[in-house]
Formats: C-alpha cells, sequence, structure tokens
C-alpha cells in the first residue's frame, strides 16, 4: 500500500525567508503525481503545485517548488520569500495514475514571523 | 461562489443519531470524493464517485456509512448510529474526469461533533 509521511509536524520561517518542507513517500508504481495542498486555518484546502513522476524537472509555481526525487522517493516543497500569509497547514499527497483517491501525509504546520 | 459547497459546515449530535451530510461540486466535474479528516491529520479517503457510480469504498467506510450520488449532481454521506470516534471534519472534493490532473477542489468541509 502507498503510504506518505511528512516528518515534521511544525516548522516556523521569518518573512522573506525561505523554507522546505520534507515530504517522503512508500509505492511500487512508477507512474503516478504527487502533490502539495495548503490548508489556512478554518479554510478549505488548496492545491499549490503537482509534479508528474514521468517529468525529472521540478515543477514550479511562482514562490513554490519542489525538489523530486525519485529514486529516493523524495519530494520537498520549498517556499521562498515567505508571506504570512502562507501560514498553514501543509500536505503532500499521493495519487497513482488513472486512480481518483489522494494519499495524505500527515501534514506540517508552517508558522511565518513577522 | 461556483466552488464546492457543502452544508451543514457544524453539526453536533447525540451518540446514537442518524446525520447526513450535503456536497455540491463544481457543474462541469464529473467526479466526487469523501475525505475525513481527524484534527492534526491529514484527510483520509472515504469514497468515490463518477457521475452516479460509486467507484472505490475505502475500508474506513464501516457499514453505518453510506453515500449517494443520485442523477451524478449532489452527493450525501449519511452516517447512521453515530459514535464518538466519528467526530472529525468531513471533506468533499471534486474534479474533471480529464486526465493528467483530475485536479481535486476541495469544500470547506463538514465538522461533525458527536457528544
Amino acid at each position: 500500500a502507498q503510504t506518505v509521511t511528512q516528518s515534521q509536524p511544525e516548522m516556523s520561517v521569518q518573512e522573506a525567508e525561505t523554507v522546505t518542507l520534507s515530504c517522503t513517500y512508500d509505492t511500487s508504481e512508477s507512474d503516478y503525481y504527487l502533490f502539495w495542498y495548503k490548508q489556512p486555518p478554518s479554510r478549505q484546502m488548496i492545491l499549490v503545485i503537482r509534479q508528474e513522476a514521468y517529468k525529472q524537472q521540478n515543477a514550479t509555481e511562482n514562490r513554490f517548488s519542489v525538489n523530486f526525487q525519485k529514486a529516493a522517493k523524495s519530494f520537498s516543497l520549498k517556499i521562498s520569500d515567505s508571506q504570512l500569509g502562507d501560514a498553514a497547514m501543509y500536505f503532500c499527497a499521493y495519487r497513482r495514475l488513472k486512480e481518483g483517491k489522494l494519499i495524505f501525509g500527515q501534514g506540517t504546520t508552517l508558522q511565518v514571523k513577522p | 461562489d461556483t466552488g464546492v459547497s457543502q452544508n451543514p459546515r457544524h453539526k453536533i449530535t447525540k451518540r446514537g443519531q442518524n446525520v447526513t451530510f450535503r456536497c455540491d461540486p463544481i457543474s462541469e466535474h464529473n467526479r466526487l470524493y469523501w475525505y475525513r479528516q481527524t484534527l492534526g491529520q491529514g484527510p483520509e479517503f472515504l469514497t468515490y464517485f463518477q457521475n452516479e457510480a460509486q467507484l472505490e469504498k475505502s475500508r474506513l467506510l464501516s457499514d453505518r456509512f453510506s453515500a449517494e450520488r443520485p442523477k451524478g449532481s449532489f452527493s450525501t454521506l449519511e452516517i447512521q448510529r453515530t459514535e464518538q470516534g466519528d467526530s472529525a471534519m468531513y471533506l468533499c472534493a471534486s474534479s474533471p474526469r480529464s486526465e493528467p490532473y483530475n485536479e481535486q477542489f476541495f469544500g470547506p468541509g463538514t465538522r461533525l461533533t458527536v457528544l
């Protein structure tokens, strides 16, 4: 069975600094998708960034980028120039190709200090 | 607002009572998912529909849980004979069928408290 592990329950970063959130996963599949979702306090979850396993190039979305290491089954999220609005719980998620369900990690709470 | 909506947003019930939640997906999305999230944890998959067909159910979905999606539009999740362990946030998400991403858009959730 596929599993997703986020080993950092909490992280903090100074405003304008850079922070990296870690995620590892376990799968025997070769093709799959990986995602980072953001869940602000009392607000709904939104997609931050996604990565297709068959692509070697790391995905980037503005201040958000990933470091995808397929052999190591690692998928970290880097947030550059952190802003107060980045404070939230971040979830790493995995989805098999042509399947519906997402498998989530336990989450990392990110605090941004002014 | 054309996002995913869920009702009610909060539900407090007594142990043993039945509860029903509703999810209205984004109109053009034919896939609909239910997840359960306990405090401080990541969402856990419960079930999902493609149109009106329920394609997958998690082992977490005991016999007390039932989900429907009549006519492939809104969906309901019913919990019978609620237990305190059912207290959680119930999240609904929808996505278009088109590959490759099937990006899931989440609703605000229904928070259930069982006393």
